[in-house]
């Protein structure tokens, strides 16, 4: 069935220190990936995606690994800032634009 | 910046009402959206909407629900007889393309719904 799930519902970390968040997921045939952050009382905003023929994306101060044995991917964010606050959340992209989102993990970066 | 704009921003109705919350995607993006996200919870997808038709649509999405585009510009989810459960922020999303592996999904901020 379609599952999407996170390991830790809050992380906290110090400014400056890199963050990992993880993300599980159950379909073995899924392929594609995408982070997104959700700034209180905003909507989720397009942070990095991964397709299933890659094991590692980088983008600006964020990073993806996707394993597929374990079925489980991360996201990396380096020298993570104030502004970085907010809850993120990891999404199966189904055909079609279909989202199956994660529980979401909220990320407090301590000045 | 482009970006896909709701309307109301928060709506208190009360059970039993008929609401429509409103959505202008952005101008020449093709495939709609709505998600919601109950307070606390992870966001649903409830429909997809192409060509003046529903594309794939959740077991949430009920006859209760519909979704129509009324005009070139505007997108709207209308819930026919709310319900306390249908108590939620509403996102509107809009892409340029369908295929999925864009990634580039824009949402709107949300309508939140109340229903007392």
């Amino acid at each position: 069935g379609e599952s999407v799930g996170l390991h830790l519902p809050t992380l906290s970390v110090q400014e400056g220190d890199n963050s990992i968040i993880n993300c599980a997921y159950s379909n073995s045939a899924s392929d594609y990936f995408i982070w997104y952050k959700q700034e209180s009382g905003k909507g989720p905003q397009f942070i990095i995606d991964i397709r299933s023929n890659m094991d590692k994306r980088q983008g600006q101060r964020v990073t993806v690994l996707l394993n597929k044995t374990v079925k489980h991917l991360s996201l990396q964010i380096a020298a993570t800032q104030p502004g970085d606050s907010a809850v993120y959340f990891c999404a199966e992209n189904l055909q079609g634009g279909k989202l199956i989102f994660g529980q979401g993990t909220e990320l407090s970066v301590k000045p | 910046e482009p970006e896909v704009t709701q309307t109301p921003s928060h709506q208190v109705t009360q059970m039993g009402q008929e609401v429509i919350l409103r959505c202008v995607p952005i101008s020449n993006h093709l495939y709609f959206y709505w998600y919601r996200q109950i307070l606390g919870q992870k966001v649903e997808f409830l429909v997809s909407f192409y060509n003046n038709e529903i594309s794939e649509k959740s077991e949430i999405f009920d006859d209760q629900f519909s979704v129509e585009r009324p005009d070139g510009s505007n997108f709207t989810l209308k819930i026919r007889s709310t319900k306390l459960e249908d108590s939620a922020m509403y996102f509107c999303a809009s892409s340029e393309s369908g295929s999925g592996y864009t990634g580039e999904l824009f949402f709107g901020e949300g309508s939140r719904l109340t229903v007392l």
